[in-house]
């Protein structure tokens, strides 16, 4: 099946830094999604991409769809301690949507 | 905020029981699937459906069945838990049509088999 490699497994930051994490493809995905996932809850959509190319920001999260359509990043600007989670990426084949790992991000307040 | 419901939130039961876990989502999405997450671990596909009566068999084997009777409803049951099955199970829907994938997550079920 369609694999995603997603890095870093974890992270700690300070907090008030910028965060980057990424995913990686060696298969096409027509879409892109980032999410976060809380302890003990589902995981909650944070950004959709569906362009290559697509740079989209919400809050204080922007997200890009490579070029290449394999490869994606996201990056949390001014981290704070509610940041801490799990971060999915997700890429769209067919019907069916395959996760990343996850990056866990922990923030020393 | 998702409309997509799992009960129970966490279950504890013995070996060899039979057991169903439930997902309803009031969205009128077509789309639901069920995932299987082991804690700080990725999400695996075990099943999704496309619509009323349409199930499929996801990434990742599982001993689990589902059915969609129902569109709002898409039920998984383990005929005979064993604690291999202890694992975090989440559901999801999506809408129908290629631009509309976004996937809205339920709570999840915490499952424990002793």
């Amino acid at each position: 099946g369609q694999q995603l490699n997603q890095s870093p497994q974890s992270m700690f930051i300070q907090e008030g830094e910028d965060v980057s994490m990424n995913c990686t493809s060696s298969s096409i995905f027509n879409t892109w999604l980032w999410y976060k996932q809380d302890p003990g809850e589902g995981p909650v959509l944070l950004i959709a991409l569906y362009k290559a190319g697509e740079l989209t920001s919400n809050g204080r999260l922007t997200a890009q769809f490579g070029i290449t359509r394999k490869d994606s990043f996201l990056n949390i600007s001014a981290s704070i301690p509610s940041d801490v989670g799990i971060y999915f990426c997700a890429g769209q084949y067919g019907n069916k949507l395959v996760f990343g790992a996850g990056t866990i991000l922990r923030v020393k307040s | 905020e998702a409309d997509i419901y799992q009960t129970p939130r966490y279950l504890v039961i013995g070996t060899g029981k039979k057991i169903t876990l439930e997902c309803s989502q009031t969205m009128g999405h077509d789309k639901m699937y069920w995932y299987q997450q082991d804690p700080g671990m990725e999400l695996h596909l075990i099943h999704y459906s496309y619509g009323v009566n349409s199930t499929e068999k996801g990434d990742l084997s599982s001993e689990s069945t589902v059915s969609r009777i129902r569109t709002e409803h898409f039920p998984l049951t383990l005929e005979s838990a064993r604690p291999s099955h202890t694992s975090q199970y989440l559901c999801a829907s999506s809408a129908t049509g290629e631009a509309v994938t976004e996937a809205f997550f339920g709570q999840g079920t915490r499952l424990t088999v002793v």
